[in-house]
This record gives structure tokens, C-alpha cells and sequence, in this order.
């Protein structure tokens, strides 16, 4: 059964420091999200992707945030210069227009 | 502003009870309608979908949708401990991607 799946499954980093996490949607999908959600709280919409452009992106998205997707099957979130408050779980989702939106595992991200 | 609007919780019931959840959203063009269920540390489920107004009925979980007020609706029959979790609604508004609602958190007491 296809899935998302997501790399890596946890990543520790010194604040600062940028980190990439990665995410192969589903193969025949052709919008992409990513979502955060801090330990205890909801999960966040952060920014979505179609047609290689971002369709929507909260205002959490900020400057220190990019998403990419370099080739035909990794889609990337990028963090330039990572802050405590930077750390959360990460959730890739994908979907086809009108479809259920499929999410891989998530990263976990702890920033220290 | 494509919105959709959820009750936080947390809302309680007790075991064997059942469980109603509830979502509007703000296009009344929507077409597709979702339910995800997330336990804590875990990425969300679908647990169910649906495209026409009336109910639709998987298990021990029901989906209500009213386009006409906007409304859709999880219920879950016989709620267990092991329901207790934050659920998703996710709404297609035309032709952009899911927009997610901020989800309730259900707890079901033993």
C-alpha cells in the first residue's frame, strides 16, 4: 500500500544550525503539506504545495521557513536557523485533489 | 477566508456512550469531507470520508454531512477508552488543497 514516508524519524540540532527534513509523498499525488504540532498542543498547518509553488502558508511560515521540492519525488521543508521554539513533531501529508490527505510518520525535531 | 471550525474540547463521555463531534466550514462549494483521528506522538488517520449529504455509517463510527448548514459531523457509537484522541476534520474546498480544522480532543472515561 503506498505511504508517505518521512526522514528522519528524529533529528537534534544546536539552535542555530538549519535543518532539512524530507518527505517522498505518495507517487501519483500532486499536492503536498506540511504540518507542525508541539508537544501537548494541536496540530499546526504550516504551508501547502502544488504545481511547485505554495498554494497556502500560515503565519508560522515565516522567513526562516522554505519548502522545495527538488526533484520528482522528495518534497523538503526546510528551517534556516533553528530556535527552541522550532522544536515539534513535523507531518508531511499528501493528497490528489478532492482526496483524503495521507500523512507519513513525522519528524521529531528537537532543537538544544 | 476558507475556514473550518471545530470545538476544542476536551469533551468527555463515558465508556459505552456515544461521542459526537462537530465541524462547520465556511465554502459552501465544499465537495469532500474528512475524519482523522491523532493520538498523541502519532501522525493523524483517516477514519473517514464523505462526499453526500445523509449519514454515512462505518462500524461503530457514523459521518453526518448537511451541506445546506455547512455541517458535517463524526459520531461514535459505544465510545472505549482507546477512542480517546483529537479528531481532524478536513474539508475540499473546490479546487485548493485540504484545509484542516484545529481539532477536539475526546476523552472517554473508564
Amino acid at each position: 500500500e503506498p505511504e508517505v514516508t518521512q526522514t528522519p524519524s528524529h533529528q537534534v540540532t544546536q539552535m542555530g544550525q538549519e535543518v532539512i527534513l524530507r518527505c517522498v509523498p505518495i507517487s501519483n499525488h500532486l499536492y503536498f503539506y506540511w504540518y507542525r504540532q508541539i508537544l501537548g498542543q494541536k496540530v499546526e498547518f504550516l504551508v501547502s504545495f502544488y504545481n511547485n509553488e505554495i498554494s497556502e502558508k500560515s503565519e508560522i511560515f515565516d522567513d526562516q521557513f522554505s519548502v522545495e521540492r527538488p526533484d520528482g519525488s522528495n518534497f523538503t521543508l526546510k528551517i534556516r536557523s533553528t530556535k527552541l521554539e522550532d522544536s515539534a513533531m513535523y507531518f508531511c501529508a499528501s493528497n490528489r485533489l478532492g482526496t483524503e490527505a495521507f500523512f507519513g510518520q513525522g519528524t521529531r525535531l528537537t532543537v538544544v | 477566508q476558507k475556514e473550518v471550525e471545530q470545538n476544542s474540547g476536551p469533551l468527555s463521555v463515558p465508556e459505552g456512550a456515544i461521542a459526537s463531534l462537530n465541524c462547520t466550514y465556511s465554502d459552501r462549494g465544499s465537495q469532500s469531507f474528512f475524519w482523522y483521528r491523532q493520538y498523541s506522538g502519532k501522525s493523524p488517520e483517516l477514519i473517514m470520508s464523505i462526499y453526500s449529504n445523509g449519514d454515512k455509517e462505518d462500524g461503530r463510527f457514523t459521518a453526518q454531512l448537511n451541506k445546506a448548514s455547512q455541517y458535517v459531523s463524526l459520531l461514535i457509537r459505544d465510545s472505549q477508552p482507546s477512542d480517546s484522541a483529537t479528531y481532524l476534520c478536513a474539508v475540499n474546498m473546490g479546487n485548493t488543497p485540504l484545509v484542516f480544522g484545529k481539532g477536539t480532543r475526546l476523552s472517554v472515561i473508564a
